[in-house]
Protein backbone atom coordinates (compact mmCIF):
# COMPACT_ATOMS: atom_id res chain seq x y z
CA UNK A 1 0.00 0.00 0.00
CA UNK A 2 1.20 3.41 -0.54
CA UNK A 3 0.46 3.95 3.26
CA UNK A 4 1.83 2.50 5.90
CA UNK A 5 -1.47 2.20 7.76
CA UNK A 6 -4.77 1.17 6.84
CA UNK A 7 -7.04 1.91 10.07
CA UNK A 8 -9.30 5.07 10.39
CA UNK A 9 -7.47 6.77 13.39
CA UNK A 10 -9.96 8.76 15.92
CA UNK A 11 -8.92 11.55 17.87
CA UNK A 12 -10.91 13.83 20.21
CA UNK A 13 -9.65 17.29 21.61
CA UNK A 14 -11.19 19.95 23.62
CA UNK A 15 -12.41 23.40 21.90
CA UNK A 16 -9.31 25.94 21.82
CA UNK A 17 -6.36 22.88 22.06
CA UNK A 18 -4.07 22.15 19.29
CA UNK A 19 -4.15 18.99 17.32
CA UNK A 20 -1.60 17.56 14.84
CA UNK A 21 -2.29 14.82 12.25
CA UNK A 22 0.08 12.48 10.43
CA UNK A 23 1.13 10.77 7.22
CA UNK A 24 4.12 8.39 5.70
CA UNK A 25 3.94 7.48 3.15
CA UNK A 26 5.88 5.29 0.23
CA UNK A 27 6.26 6.24 -3.04
CA UNK A 28 7.96 9.65 -4.13
CA UNK A 29 5.15 12.45 -5.30
CA UNK A 30 5.28 15.99 -5.87
CA UNK A 31 2.90 17.64 -3.96
CA UNK A 32 0.67 16.38 -0.72
CA UNK A 33 -2.70 16.99 -0.11
CA UNK A 34 -4.76 17.95 2.79
CA UNK A 35 -8.60 16.91 2.47
CA UNK A 36 -11.42 17.44 5.18
CA UNK A 37 -14.81 15.05 4.88
CA UNK A 38 -17.87 16.10 6.99
CA UNK A 39 -20.53 13.81 7.52
CA UNK A 40 -22.43 12.91 4.19
CA UNK A 41 -20.58 14.67 2.15
CA UNK A 42 -17.58 14.60 -0.06
CA UNK A 43 -13.85 15.29 0.35
CA UNK A 44 -12.56 19.32 0.22
CA UNK A 45 -9.07 20.51 0.05
CA UNK A 46 -7.72 22.64 2.78
CA UNK A 47 -4.29 22.93 1.81
CA UNK A 48 -1.61 21.50 -0.53
CA UNK A 49 1.73 21.26 0.17
CA UNK A 50 4.07 20.96 -2.65
CA UNK A 51 8.40 18.58 -2.56
CA UNK A 52 9.61 21.78 -2.70
CA UNK A 53 7.95 23.42 0.62
CA UNK A 54 8.69 22.21 4.17
CA UNK A 55 5.66 24.72 5.58
CA UNK A 56 2.27 25.74 4.08
CA UNK A 57 -0.47 28.10 5.99
CA UNK A 58 -3.58 28.75 5.71
CA UNK A 59 -5.45 30.52 8.55
CA UNK A 60 -5.57 27.86 11.44
CA UNK A 61 -4.23 25.20 9.34
CA UNK A 62 -0.66 24.66 9.01
CA UNK A 63 1.17 21.72 7.05
CA UNK A 64 4.37 20.56 7.08
CA UNK A 65 6.39 18.28 4.09
CA UNK A 66 9.63 16.30 4.66
CA UNK A 67 10.32 13.97 1.55
CA UNK A 68 13.34 13.16 3.12
CA UNK A 69 11.06 10.75 5.77
CA UNK A 70 8.46 10.90 3.45
CA UNK A 71 5.87 12.15 5.95
CA UNK A 72 3.62 14.98 6.13
CA UNK A 73 1.54 16.60 9.02
CA UNK A 74 -1.50 18.92 9.20
CA UNK A 75 -2.32 20.92 12.51
CA UNK A 76 -4.66 22.82 13.27
CA UNK A 77 -4.30 25.72 16.24
CA UNK A 78 -7.24 26.11 18.57
CA UNK A 79 -9.58 23.81 17.15
CA UNK A 80 -13.36 24.72 16.92
CA UNK A 81 -16.11 22.53 17.07
CA UNK A 82 -16.49 22.85 13.29
CA UNK A 83 -13.34 21.71 12.81
CA UNK A 84 -14.66 18.36 13.45
CA UNK A 85 -14.48 15.84 10.39
CA UNK A 86 -12.41 12.84 8.94
CA UNK A 87 -8.94 14.46 7.58
CA UNK A 88 -7.14 12.82 4.96
CA UNK A 89 -4.03 13.06 3.44
CA UNK A 90 -3.17 12.15 -0.34
CA UNK A 91 -0.57 11.95 -2.78
CA UNK A 92 -0.53 11.41 -6.54
CA UNK A 93 2.81 8.36 -6.68
CA UNK A 94 2.89 9.04 -10.66
CA UNK A 95 2.93 12.64 -10.79
CA UNK A 96 0.88 12.68 -13.79
CA UNK A 97 -1.64 13.91 -12.07
CA UNK A 98 -4.03 11.42 -13.13
CA UNK A 99 -5.11 9.95 -9.39
CA UNK A 100 -4.90 10.41 -5.89
CA UNK A 101 -4.04 7.84 -3.55
CA UNK A 102 -5.50 8.90 -0.04
CA UNK A 103 -3.96 7.81 3.60
CA UNK A 104 -6.20 5.93 6.18
CA UNK A 105 -7.69 9.20 7.59
CA UNK A 106 -8.08 10.63 11.25
CA UNK A 107 -11.39 10.89 12.74
CA UNK A 108 -11.54 14.12 14.63
CA UNK A 109 -13.89 15.16 16.97
CA UNK A 110 -13.79 18.81 18.73
CA UNK A 111 -16.04 18.73 21.86
CA UNK A 112 -17.05 21.95 24.11
CA UNK B 1 -21.51 25.90 -3.20
CA UNK B 2 -21.90 22.07 -4.78
CA UNK B 3 -20.95 21.52 -8.38
CA UNK B 4 -20.38 17.54 -8.32
CA UNK B 5 -23.51 16.40 -8.32
CA UNK B 6 -24.20 12.81 -7.49
CA UNK B 7 -27.77 10.78 -8.00
CA UNK B 8 -28.80 8.99 -6.40
CA UNK B 9 -27.92 9.93 -2.80
CA UNK B 10 -28.68 6.53 -1.56
CA UNK B 11 -29.49 2.87 -2.87
CA UNK B 12 -30.69 -0.25 -1.16
CA UNK B 13 -30.58 -3.78 -3.72
CA UNK B 14 -30.44 -7.27 -3.35
CA UNK B 15 -27.26 -9.14 -4.31
CA UNK B 16 -27.38 -10.09 -8.22
CA UNK B 17 -29.06 -6.93 -9.25
CA UNK B 18 -27.70 -4.33 -11.38
CA UNK B 19 -27.18 -0.58 -10.25
CA UNK B 20 -26.38 2.66 -11.87
CA UNK B 21 -24.80 6.10 -10.39
CA UNK B 22 -24.84 8.84 -12.12
CA UNK B 23 -22.32 11.95 -11.86
CA UNK B 24 -22.43 15.53 -13.57
CA UNK B 25 -20.09 18.44 -13.19
CA UNK B 26 -20.45 21.98 -14.08
CA UNK B 27 -16.97 23.06 -13.73
CA UNK B 28 -15.88 22.86 -16.71
CA UNK B 29 -13.33 20.47 -16.11
CA UNK B 30 -11.86 17.98 -18.31
CA UNK B 31 -10.86 14.74 -15.92
CA UNK B 32 -13.27 12.76 -13.80
CA UNK B 33 -12.86 10.21 -11.57
CA UNK B 34 -14.92 7.50 -9.47
CA UNK B 35 -13.56 6.51 -5.14
CA UNK B 36 -15.03 3.84 -3.40
CA UNK B 37 -15.18 4.53 0.39
CA UNK B 38 -15.69 1.72 2.34
CA UNK B 39 -16.98 1.51 6.11
CA UNK B 40 -13.48 2.22 7.72
CA UNK B 41 -13.29 5.58 5.26
CA UNK B 42 -10.82 4.51 3.15
CA UNK B 43 -10.95 6.06 -0.49
CA UNK B 44 -9.77 4.15 -3.30
CA UNK B 45 -9.33 5.15 -6.95
CA UNK B 46 -11.40 3.43 -9.13
CA UNK B 47 -12.29 5.32 -12.55
CA UNK B 48 -10.77 8.10 -14.19
CA UNK B 49 -11.38 9.39 -17.64
CA UNK B 50 -10.03 12.24 -19.36
CA UNK B 51 -12.17 13.77 -22.19
CA UNK B 52 -14.16 11.01 -22.52
CA UNK B 53 -11.13 8.25 -22.51
CA UNK B 54 -10.54 6.05 -19.57
CA UNK B 55 -6.38 6.97 -18.03
CA UNK B 56 -6.87 5.53 -15.07
CA UNK B 57 -8.37 1.49 -14.51
CA UNK B 58 -7.40 0.28 -11.38
CA UNK B 59 -8.03 -3.61 -10.13
CA UNK B 60 -11.85 -3.58 -9.66
CA UNK B 61 -14.11 -6.83 -10.04
CA UNK B 62 -15.43 -6.59 -14.01
CA UNK B 63 -18.60 -5.87 -13.16
CA UNK B 64 -17.84 -2.79 -12.41
CA UNK B 65 -17.79 -0.54 -15.84
CA UNK B 66 -17.48 3.18 -15.98
CA UNK B 67 -19.73 4.90 -18.71
CA UNK B 68 -18.61 8.83 -20.06
CA UNK B 69 -20.66 10.20 -22.66
CA UNK B 70 -19.27 13.75 -22.42
CA UNK B 71 -16.32 15.16 -19.91
CA UNK B 72 -18.59 16.76 -17.53
CA UNK B 73 -20.54 13.10 -17.14
CA UNK B 74 -19.36 10.18 -15.97
CA UNK B 75 -21.61 7.51 -14.73
CA UNK B 76 -21.09 4.10 -13.23
CA UNK B 77 -22.83 0.61 -13.61
CA UNK B 78 -22.80 -2.21 -11.19
CA UNK B 79 -23.49 -5.45 -12.92
CA UNK B 80 -24.79 -8.15 -10.31
CA UNK B 81 -23.61 -6.51 -7.33
CA UNK B 82 -22.19 -8.26 -3.96
CA UNK B 83 -22.39 -7.82 -0.44
CA UNK B 84 -18.59 -5.77 -0.20
CA UNK B 85 -19.92 -3.72 -2.82
CA UNK B 86 -21.75 -2.09 -0.27
CA UNK B 87 -19.92 1.12 0.57
CA UNK B 88 -20.31 5.13 -0.78
CA UNK B 89 -19.00 5.67 -3.83
CA UNK B 90 -17.46 8.99 -5.01
CA UNK B 91 -17.51 11.30 -8.07
CA UNK B 92 -14.63 13.73 -8.49
CA UNK B 93 -13.75 16.26 -11.22
CA UNK B 94 -10.70 18.76 -11.75
CA UNK B 95 -8.46 20.20 -14.96
CA UNK B 96 -5.93 18.39 -16.69
CA UNK B 97 -2.76 20.10 -16.19
CA UNK B 98 -4.11 22.58 -14.05
CA UNK B 99 -4.67 23.06 -10.40
CA UNK B 100 -4.28 20.09 -8.40
CA UNK B 101 -7.56 20.34 -6.65
CA UNK B 102 -9.90 17.54 -7.04
CA UNK B 103 -13.86 18.77 -6.84
CA UNK B 104 -15.86 15.32 -5.22
CA UNK B 105 -19.84 14.93 -5.33
CA UNK B 106 -21.58 14.23 -2.01
CA UNK B 107 -21.54 10.37 -2.75
CA UNK B 108 -24.24 7.81 -3.25
CA UNK B 109 -23.75 5.32 -0.53
CA UNK B 110 -25.07 1.84 -1.77
CA UNK B 111 -26.26 -0.98 0.53
CA UNK B 112 -26.70 -4.28 -0.61
CA UNK B 113 -28.22 -7.06 1.17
Amino acid sequence: SQWGEENLQALSIQEGEDVTMNCSYKTYTTVVHWYRQDSGRGPALIILIRSNEREKRSGRLRATLDTSSQSSSLSITAAQCEDTAVYFCATDPSSSFSKLVFGQGTSLSVVP
Amino acid sequence: ETAVFQTPNYHVTQVGNEVSFNCKQTLGHDTMYWYKQDSKKLLKIMFSYNNKQLIVNETVPRRFSPQSSDKAHLNLRIKSVEPEDSAVYLCASRNWGGAYEQYFGPGTRLTVL
